[in-house]
């Protein structure tokens, strides 16, 4: 059975950046591709982006400039930061393991951690 | 940013059938698969409907999705309360140099 778990700070001010690791515990990392997500009370579910199984990342045009996603193979972990925060960011934020057959166009999650509340505050 | 529009609430008692609606364009739901997910809440959000119409291991056969053109549409039968929910549609959008692309979302009521 496949968990994500994910950890990270939750209180954050503007301008800082915001950097949040999910492990992944069961089944195999380095054949996935894996999304970050987050869920807003004002804007619903937002795709971040995501890390292939190659390692190459794909990131929402909207916040392209300010993310940045990486993994570390050896531990099972992928992780996102997110800089020059404002109030907007803040949100509910998901991992998720990435499913695409392949091809971009089947691309959807199946599995999903269980979320990290962030604020973004003075 | 959503470029798929979803109504925003949708209800019915219990034993009705929803039908919720997803509306796209060709550069998203005209050309790829349509997914829908389940949002309880404090709960992750839940695959339910993959490739426009297939179920993952473990989703109940009373939720059923649909595609036509630009526009997909997810069907609730059988309507428990547990189904109370927030449901999204999503696919990738091949626009921008391609980015995955979440619904407006409906809130679904059991009344």
């Amino acid at each position: 059975q496949v968990r994500l778990h994910q950890w990270g700070a939750g209180l954050l001010e503007p301008s800082e950046t915001l950097s949040l690791t999910c492990g992944v515990y069961g089944g195999s990392f380095s054949v996935y591709s894996w999304a970050w997500i987050r869920q807003s009370p004002g804007t619903g579910l937002e795709w971040i982006g995501q890390i292939t199984h190659s390692g190459g990342t794909n990131y929402n045009p909207s916040l392209k400039s300010r993310v940045t996603i990486s993994r570390d193979t050896s531990n099972n972990q992928f992780s996102l930061r997110l800089n020059s925060l404002v109030a907007a960011d803040t949100a509910l934020y998901f991992c998720a393991r990435v499913r695409r057959d392949g091809y971009n166009r089947f691309l959807r999650f199946d599995y999903w951690g269980q979320g990290s509340p962030v604020t973004v505050s003075s | 940013q959503s470029v798929l529009t979803q109504p925003p609430s949708a209800s019915g008692t219990p034993g009705q059938r929803v039908t919720i609606s997803c509306s796209g364009s060709s550069s998203n739901i005209g050309t790829n698969s349509v997914n829908w997910y389940q949002l309880l809440p404090g709960t992750a959000p839940r695959l339910l409907i993959y490739n426009n119409n297939q179920w993952p291991s473990g989703v109940s056969d009373r939720f059923s999705g649909s595609k036509s053109g630009t526009s997909a549409s997810l069907a609730i039968s059988g309507l428990q309360s547990e189904d109370e929910a927030d449901y999204y549609c999503a696919a990738w959008d091949d626009s921008l140099g391609g980015f995955y692309v979440f619904g407006t979302g409906t809130k679904v009521t059991v009344l």
